[in-house]
């Protein structure tokens, strides 16, 4: 059964670092990962999506790598900034494509 | 952005009521989701639907029912609400394949007192 884990659980930083956080997923048969955004009391905003045939994704200051023989994906936050400051979620697809899996997430703090 | 709608957005209600989470999506998506989130907890399926007429239960147990009359509309409802039933309820969609990504909704948090 997949199971997702992200690392670590909160993370406070002062604005202007870069910063890493970590996915980690037990099965690598998946066909793709997915990081979100969930600000407090709100739905998740899609930032990234991955494919199983990728390497990596970028955003804006947002990068994305998956390592799938490994199972983990990687979140890299460039020059935060206070506005950053949200629990950041990954995902990945079940078997069957069903439903996506995700882990707890990681609540980011930056400070001004 | 994402054109997926969820009501009401907060709801307070008694135990013993109906009620219908809503939720509409604009991007002809064929699959929709219904997640459920407790505080500080992760997000777990707990219905889908793959088009009209089609609804499977997910994989954490629930005593809501859902329906899929339209491609664009998937309501929630659970017939007579207990406390046990408060929590966080996010609506996704996305197109069929196993590589699309998945679109959320705002959410509804309910509160059943």
């Amino acid at each position: 059964k997949q199971e997702v884990t992200q690392i670590p659980a909160a993370l406070s930083v002062p604005e202007g670092e870069n910063l890493v956080l970590n996915c980690s997923f037990t099965d690598s048969a998946i066909y793709n990962l997915q990081w979100f955004r969930q600000d407090p009391g709100k739905g998740l905003t899609s930032l990234l999506l991955i494919q199983s045939s990728q390497r990596e994704q970028t955003s804006g200051r947002l990068n994305a790598s998956l390592d799938k023989s490994s199972g983990r994906s990687t979140l890299y936050i460039a020059a935060s900034q206070p506005g950053d400051s949200a629990t950041y979620l990954c995902a990945v697809p079940n078997q069957a494509g069903t439903a996506l899996i995700f882990g707890k997430g990681t609540t980011l703090s930056v400070s001004s | 952005e994402a054109d997926i709608y969820q009501t009401p957005r907060y709801l307070v209600i008694g135990t013993g009521k109906k009620i219908t989470l809503e939720c509409s999506q604009t991007m002809g998506h064929d699959k929709m989701y219904w997640y459920q989130q407790d505080p500080g907890m992760e997000l777990h399926l707990i219905h889908y639907s793959y088009g009209v007429n089609s609804t499977e239960k997910g994989d954490l147990s629930s005593e809501s029912t859902v329906s899929r009359i339209r491609t664009e509309h998937f309501p929630l409802t659970l017939e007579s609400a207990r406390p046990s039933h408060t929590s966080q309820y996010l609506c996704a969609s996305s197109d069929i394949g196993l590589s699309y990504e998945q679109y959320f909704g705002p959410g509804t948090r309910l509160t059943v007192t």
